[in-house]
């Protein structure tokens, strides 16, 4: 059973594009996150929402837009795509947002973007 | 604002012990986590440490003191799939469950 999953598992596409990406997680979690993973590997948080409901958003340009329909679903979607868009986006859930306990994060497998 | 670092690589040879140091210099603290990393594949979990002290789990273990901001992960008898990078990520005190990562150190194990 797959805990986090994403699709696609890889995008290849044109600057100027719209593209999304999706993302599901079986876990029964309340928070779920996506990052972005750059070449140099340095895995960086972007969004994270609560129950549908964005509380981080890590000044990413506005042509980011996460979509949350439900607890269990985080979706993201680009317009007009840039080269510096390429990297691993890997999405991600707890169990909730509050930072006084353990509160694991479980990552999906990544979907690796990129943009000619 | 977080700032983490942690070596770039590391080698070691199969049935050795490394140990892998982060330092971090945060704005707040909550607790610091160690996550593997395959190549071209998801980060998952190793360990959670927010008060000082060792903290041990199988093979590897991982250290915290937060006076001096400073955090190992031990691995023991190395086996050749230990070859990953290895993320330290710290937990601010903002209340929420945001991490920062390091950049993560590529540990390569040899036979």
């Amino acid at each position: 059973d797959t805990a986090v999953s994403q699709t696609p598992k890889y995008l290849v596409t044109q600057m100027g594009n719209d593209k999304s990406i999706k993302c599901e997680q079986n876990l029964g979690h309340d928070t779920m996150y996506w990052y972005k993973q750059d070449s140099k590997k340095f895995l960086k948080i972007m969004f994270s929402y609560n129950n549908k409901e964005l509380i981080i958003n890590e000044t990413v340009p506005n042509r980011f837009s996460p979509k949350s329909p439900d607890k269990a679903h985080l979706n993201l979607h680009i317009n007009s795509l840039e080269l510096g868009d390429s990297a691993v986006y890997f999405c991600a859930s707890s169990q909730d947002w509050v930072g006084l306990h353990y509160n694991e994060q479980f990552f999906g497998p990544g979907t690796r973007l990129t943009v000619l | 604002g977080q700032n983490i670092d942690q070596p770039t690589e590391m080698t070691a040879t199969e049935g050795a012990i490394v140990q892998i140091n982060c330092t971090y210099q945060t704005s707040g603290f909550n607790g610091l986590f160690w996550y593997q990393q395959h190549a071209g594949e998801a980060p998952t979990f190793l360990s959670y440490n927010v008060l000082d002290g060792l903290e041990e789990k199988g093979r590897f273990s991982s250290f915290l003191s937060r006076s001096k901001g400073y955090s190992y992960l031990l691995l023991k008898e190395l086996q050749m799939k230990d070859s990953a990078s290895y993320l330290c990520a710290v937990r601010g005190n903002s209340g929420y469950s945001t991490l920062t990562f390091g950049k993560g150190t590529m540990l390569l194990v040899s036979p």
